[in-house]
Parts: C-alpha cells; structure tokens; sequence
C-alpha cells in the first residue's frame, strides 16, 4: 500500500521555537492533511492542502503542498506548551473504484519545554 | 461543524464478552466510516470501512467474525468486539467522511479505551 515517510520522529524544543515537519511519498497525493492527535484523543484535523504549491495557514500553523505533489510541510510558529502531542500527515489513495482510503505517516511526537 | 461522538471512551470487560462502540456523525451525514486501531507510539492501522447500507470491508488480516460492523445510518456505524480477548485490548478510533465538498477529509472521534482482563 501507500507509504509516507514522515520526520522526524519526535521534537524537543523550548517554548517560543519554531517547529517544521515534513511528509514524503513516493506516490502523487492530490490531498495533503494535517492531524493533531492529543494523549487519549482521536486526531483533530488541522489543515488540509488540495493544490500543489498550495500554503495554507490556521493561527501559527501554516502547511505547504509541495509542487512535486509527493511531498508536505508543516510549521508551527512560536510553540506554546499545548502544541504538545503527536502530528500527522495524511493522504487519501483510491483503493479501488470510487473508494478512498488515507494512509498515514507514522507521526512526529512533540515536546515543548516551559 | 464536522463533529463526531464515539461512545464510550473507556471501557473494561472481562474475557469473553462482547463490547459495542458507537460513532456518530453529530452535524453531517456520512455515507463512509472507518474503524481504526491504535497501538502505545504508533500511527493509525484502518481495520475497516464501512458504507451505509452495505457490508464493510475489512483490511487484510482482520477478522471480520471478531469485529463486527454495522453501518445502519448515515449518522451512525458501530463496532463490535466479539468474545474479546486480552490481546483486543488496545485504543479503536472511528472517522467519517462526509463527502463533497470536503473531498477526502475525514473527521475522527475520540476514541475508545478498550481493556479486557
């Protein structure tokens, strides 16, 4: 099936840092998401991206859909305590006829630092 | 807008019953719900999709049998554990997608705590 690579694994940063994630395909997505997923919670969705070159931004997060199609980017500006958790990417790939399905990067853990 | 209710969030049994989860789409229809289950520190594994009116269908390696889904309304899919076992222990999370004009987005609920002693 679909892969996304996803990096890096886990962040440690202070409080007021800036943040940047990556996702990567070897396959063309027309859709790019962004999840946030709290201990214990299911994913919030954060951005989704629909064009290549697309930047989209929501508060201090801003994601890009980059031109190759096979590639996604999000930045957090200024990180405050309670952008701690775990992102992910997403991509929906047709799993057969008009059945789309989304595969998902293994996810970035952040922490942030008082 | 775009909310989604699983129910319950936790839930502890005893070997060998069966657990009912419910997901429901508060302010949309969904004519699509996935099941999800999640391990401690990794991603999302989909177990199923399952389509109002219709048969889900469960990704390779499910057990059909053991997870049992039923998608009778465009607002409500469950899903049930039968005869669970500890090794069904783990985090299920359900998601819905409404469809156009969000295209491929889907929305997830909370999740369910499953522990089976």
């Amino acid at each position: 099936g679909q892969q996304l690579n996803q990096s890096p694994q886990s962040m440690f940063i202070q409080e007021g840092e800036d943040v940047s994630m990556n996702c990567t395909s070897s396959s063309i997505f027309n859709t790019w998401l962004w999840y946030k997923q709290d201990p214990g919670e299911g994913p919030v969705l954060l951005i989704a991206l629909y064009k290549a070159g697309e930047l989209t931004s929501n508060g201090r997060l801003t994601a890009q859909f980059g031109i190759t199609r096979k590639d996604s980017f999000l930045n957090i500006s200024a990180s405050i305590p309670s952008d701690v958790g775990i992102y992910f990417c997403a991509g929906p790939f047709n799993s057969g006829g008009s059945n789309y399905k989304l595969t998902f990067g293994k996810g970035t853990l952040l922490t942030v630092n008082p | 807008g775009a909310v989604v209710s699983q129910h319950p969030s936790r839930v502890i049994c005893k070997s060998g019953t069966s657990v009912k989860i419910e997901c429901r789409s508060l302010d949309f229809q969904a004519t699509t719900m996935f099941w999800y289950r999640q391990f401690p520190k990794q991603s999302l594994m989909l177990m199923a999709t399952s389509n109002e009116g219709s048969k889900a269908t469960y990704e390779q390696g499910v057990e059909k049998d053991k997870f049992l889904i039923n998608h009778a309304s465009l607002t409500l899919s469950t899903l049930t554990v039968t005869s669970a076992h500890p090794e069904d222990s783990s985090f299920y999370i359900c998601s819905a997608r409404p469809g156009l004009p969000t295209k491929n987005i889907q929305y997830f609920g909370a999740g369910t705590r499953l522990s089976v002693l």
